[in-house]
């Protein structure tokens, strides 16, 4: 079984279209994070939350919102698609928010924006 | 976040040992030292962590030097599977988050 598991695993989509990607994970982990991977292969966080309550916002436009129905899942909804979202979206969970925690990451989301 | 250096690319034979290098000057003495590797077409996957004392598990070793300003990932036998880009991260009680850094990309010749 999957650890982590992202939908879709590719994504191609016209600019200013709005588009969702769906992670969950059946780790039963408390904490689940969003985390972007450009074309440069430079990884950085754009969310986290903890038991469904965002923890984290790394000043990402407000054109994506992350929402989390339960401490499985973790969707993140991007509004009036872009160029530059182009990118790998990766999801991950961790047990906890403590910083020894390991965090165990998704296969990631090929975002495509034409 | 206190800052890594790594070099960009490093390789070696199948079956041989390979030694990552980090430097960490800044560290501070509640940071730890995370190392995470990145399979090509995949998510990053945890390595390994310490504080301060050297570190085994079923993946590497992690070589943590007496003033904690530099660490050491060793593989000890490396596979084609190893061809990664490996990422060492500090993490103090505040980080909430794992702060990336462009890595080091480990090339693996058979």
């Amino acid at each position: 079984d999957t650890a982590v598991s992202q939908t879709p695993k590719y994504l191609v989509t016209q600019m200013g279209n709005d588009k969702s990607i769906k992670c969950e994970q059946n780790l039963g982990h408390d904490t689940m994070y969003w985390y972007k991977q450009d074309s440069k292969k430079f990884l950085k966080i754009m969310f986290s939350y903890n038991n469904k309550e965002l923890i984290i916002n790394e000043t990402v436009p407000n054109r994506f919102s992350p929402k989390s129905p339960d401490k499985a899942h973790l969707n993140l909804h991007i509004n009036s698609l872009e160029l530059g979202d182009s990118a790998v979206y990766f999801c991950a969970s961790s047990q906890n928010l403590g910083f020894q925690e390991t965090q165990y990451f998704g296969p990631g989301t090929r975002l495509l924006v034409l | 976040d206190a800052k890594t250096t790594q070099p960009n690319s490093m390789e070696s034979n199948e079956e041989e040992p390979v030694h990552l290098p980090c430097n960490h000057s800044t560290i501070s003495g509640t940071d730890y030292i995370h190392w995470y590797r990145q399979l090509p077409s995949q998510g990053p996957e945890y390595v390994i962590h310490g504080l301060t004392s050297n570190v085994n598990n079923r993946m590497a070793s992690l070589a943590i030097a007496e003033d904690r300003k530099s660490s050491t990932l060793i593989l000890h036998r490396a596979t084609l599977r190893d061809a990664a880009v490996y990422y060492c991260i500090l993490r103090d009680g505040g980080a909430q988050k794992l702060v990336f850094g462009q890595g080091t990309r480990l090339t693996i010749n058979p």
